[in-house]
């Protein structure tokens, strides 16, 4: 069974920095793909940041871009993000996508920007 | 960028009934690949989004058959046969096809019962 397991959210003051955590199980994870999406409260979706499977490949949405680092290990089957110099707006559910066809996505993580 | 626009965003249904959401693209979803990196999803109220549908109209694993996709080009459209109550929830569609883009995902529609 695929899990994503997302984990490092929290109450964070504007400006500060966290960093998010996704544990992947079930599936060969280096052979994957991986993407972040983030969710405000009552609102849409939107797309964060891609990371091919060797991490040869990043993208990052330009609302992000110079503030936000994705990374994995596929040693230790975990994807990460770097969240620095946070403001009011990136407060939201973060959730870990395996794939570029979104098949499995993770609980979320809620980041709290507000001082 | 690609914007995706669904109507409705609001979908009253009364159980055992038909409904049908749209999707429309501002720009061709086919990718030079020749596939069209077009998915439906479905958010559950408090639970994280859930793949329906992707490449338009395969439906993944798990997915009941009263689920349908179907489109072509910049239009694009997701049939739930006969409604039932776990059918409640948002229902986005969203672009894979611009890359390095990201996804793009349409305003959401959700359904709910009459």
């Amino acid at each position: 069974e695929v899990q994503l397991v997302e984990s490092g959210g929290g109450l964070v003051q504007p400006g500060g920095s966290l960093r998010l955590s996704c544990a992947a199980s079930g599936f060969t994870f280096s052979d994957y793909s991986m993407n972040w999406v983030r969710q405000a409260p009552g609102k849409g979706l939107e797309w964060v940041s891609y990371i091919s499977s060797r991490s040869s490949t990043i993208y990052y949405a330009d609302s992000v871009k110079g503030r936000f680092t994705i990374s994995r290990d596929n040693a230790k089957n975990s994807l990460y993000l770097q969240v620095n110099s946070l403001r009011d707006e990136d407060t939201a559910v973060y959730y870990c996508v395996k794939g570029w066809d979104p098949d499995y996505w993770g609980q979320g993580t809620l980041v709290t920007v507000s001082s | 960028d690609i914007v995706m626009t669904q109507t409705p965003l609001s979908s009253p249904v009364t159980l055992g009934q038909p409904a049908s959401i749209s999707c429309r693209s501002s720009q061709s979803l086919v990718h030079s690949d020749g596939n069209t990196y077009l998915s439906w999803l479905q958010q559950r109220p408090g639970q994280p989004p859930r793949l329906l549908i992707y490449k338009i109209s395969n439906r993944f694993s798990g997915v009941p058959d009263r689920f349908s996709g179907s489109g072509a080009g910049t239009d694009f459209t997701l049939k739930i046969s006969r409604v039932e109550a776990e059918d409640v929830g948002v229902y986005y569609c969203m672009q894979g096809t611009q890359f390095p883009h990201g996804y793009t995902f349409g305003q959401g529609t959700k359904l709910e019962i009459k």
